[in-house]
């Protein structure tokens, strides 16, 4: 089973530059999620997707656009890249939103590195 | 705001001694989720606490819930390498984590 799929597993950008990070579950998961991680630290919420045809911020949505193409896929868009931009991204997918009572469990990718030089 | 914090931040310890870590709040959760992350991958699910006071094994690793549902304790015993990792809670209704602990076990 591949669960969550990010591509690309590596990028890097120059400062202006813009790009997609493209997730995309198998599991026929409700809803997604973008984080970023930063060096020697935990996750921070960038935007979510509780169902298909929503969308909602994070923690840290500036500088971000999120675009949930249909159940199976979830984008990220860097519209125009900054060096504090420069993280690893991870998505995840859970069953059930987790913003209810429920503790769906969350499903991750392996991540998309981003240098933003 | 519900938020959750994770200690110690980091912990470096010999193969085979023992560790707790710890994640606390405020607020009282119908149920806790310990996550692992291992370097160069994304967090994994260790496991879910439910009732206050539940014990939960899983090998070596051993979960507890706290009896007012607003803490919970990881403790490994016999640490070994292959435990290194990013140790991350996150509790019902939540969309973030604790910041984490980041465990290093040293052969």
């Amino acid at each position: 089973n591949a669960g969550v799929t990010q591509t690309p597993k590596f990028q890097v950008l120059k400062t202006g530059q813009s790009m997609t990070l493209q997730c995309a579950q198998d599991m026929n998961h409700n809803s997604m999620y973008w984080y970023r991680q930063d060096p020697g630290m935990g996750l921070r919420l960038i935007y979510y997707s509780a169902s298909e045809g929503t969308t909602d911020k994070g923690e840290v949505p500036n500088g971000y656009n999120v675009s949930r193409l249909n159940k199976r896929e979830f984008s990220l868009r860097l519209e125009s890249a900054a060096p504090s931009q420069t993280s690893v991204y991870f998505c995840a997918s859970s069953a059930l939103s987790r913003t209810g009572t429920y503790n769906s469990p969350l499903h991750f990718g392996n991540g998309t590195r981003l240098t933003v030089t | 705001t519900q938020l959750l914090e994770q200690s110690p931040q980091f912990l470096s310890i010999q193969e085979g001694e023992n560790l707790t870590v710890y994640c606390n709040s405020s607020s009282v959760f119908s149920s806790l989720q310990w996550y692992r992350q291992e370097p160069g991958e994304g967090p994994v699910l260790l496991v879910t606490v439910v009732t206050g006071g539940e014990v939960k094994k899983l090998k070596r690793l051993t979960f507890q819930f706290g009896d007012a549902r607003k803490d919970s304790s990881l403790h490994i015993t016999a640490a070994q390498p292959g435990d290194t990792g990013l140790y991350l809670c996150a509790g019902a209704g939540m969309l973030t984590f604790g910041g984490g602990t980041r465990l290093m076990v040293k052969p």
